[in-house]
């Protein structure tokens, strides 16, 4: 069966140190791939995404992920962490093959030291 | 704008009281809608989804049903409810021509007693 796997289950990070964030999945076919963020306190809502083209894709207030096909990851990433970006992450797939359906990841809780 | 709104935010039902939950979605047409349940720990588990009234799909044999009476509206039901049934429920929607991109409620808390 198809999964998506973020290894981190939770990250503590101080301000303005660099962060990475894996996601895996397996599945041989076409995928979209996506990062969702739910900060405290408020909706699940969309990071990033990436459907065809750069595989390296930017997202709102400074991320960013990378999608390497040989080795099905797509990790986040952040140069330079805040206080607000604490906050729960989700990595996402939606298989080509199903349109209306994503898998998501188990998440990975950020948390960053003032 | 699009907006997705979930009633109640917060329920607290005993063990084998019938269960409710709504999920409407404003300024879309035909959305596609899923409802999912977060558990600490263990991510999104998505449970039904529709692509159109009446048409429903599930994901993980439980003791939930859904349907979707109209357009914009989806409700997540039990009969009976278990203990195991507590969680975060979360409704979402997707244009029906997106891949993957969804869109969130902001949840009901259900604590089965």
């Amino acid at each position: 069966a198809q999964s998506v796997s973020q290894h981190n289950h939770h990250v503590i990070l101080s301000e303005a140190a660099s962060l990475e964030l894996g996601c895996n999945y397996s599945y041989g076919g076409t995928v979209n791939l996506f990062w969702y963020v739910q900060y405290p306190g408020q909706h699940l809502q969309l990071l990033l995404k990436y459907f065809s083209g750069d595989p390296l894709v930017k997202g709102i207030k400074g991320f960013e992920a990378e999608f390497i096909k040989s080795k099905f990851s797509f990790n986040l990433r952040k140069p330079s962490v805040q206080w607000s970006d604490t906050a729960e992450y989700f990595c996402a797939v939606n298989l080509y093959s199903s349109a209306s359906k994503i898998i998501f990841g188990s998440g990975t809780r950020l948390s960053i030291r003032p | 704008s699009q907006t997705i709104h979930q009633w109640p935010a917060t329920l607290v039902q005993p063990v084998g009281s019938p269960l409710s939950l709504e999920c409407t979605v404003e300024g879309t047409s035909n959305p596609n809608l899923y409802w999912y349940r977060q558990a600490a720990g263990r991510g999104l588990q998505l449970l039904f989804y529709s692509v159109g009234i009446g048409q429903i799909s599930s994901e993980v044999p439980q003791n939930l049903s859904a349907s979707r009476p109209q357009d914009r509206q989806f409700i997540l039901s039990s009969k009976k409810l278990l203990l195991s049934d507590s969680g975060f429920y979360l409704c979402a929607w997707s244009r029906g021509s997106a891949r993957g991109e969804q869109y969130f409620g902001p949840g009901t808390r259900l604590t089965v007693t």
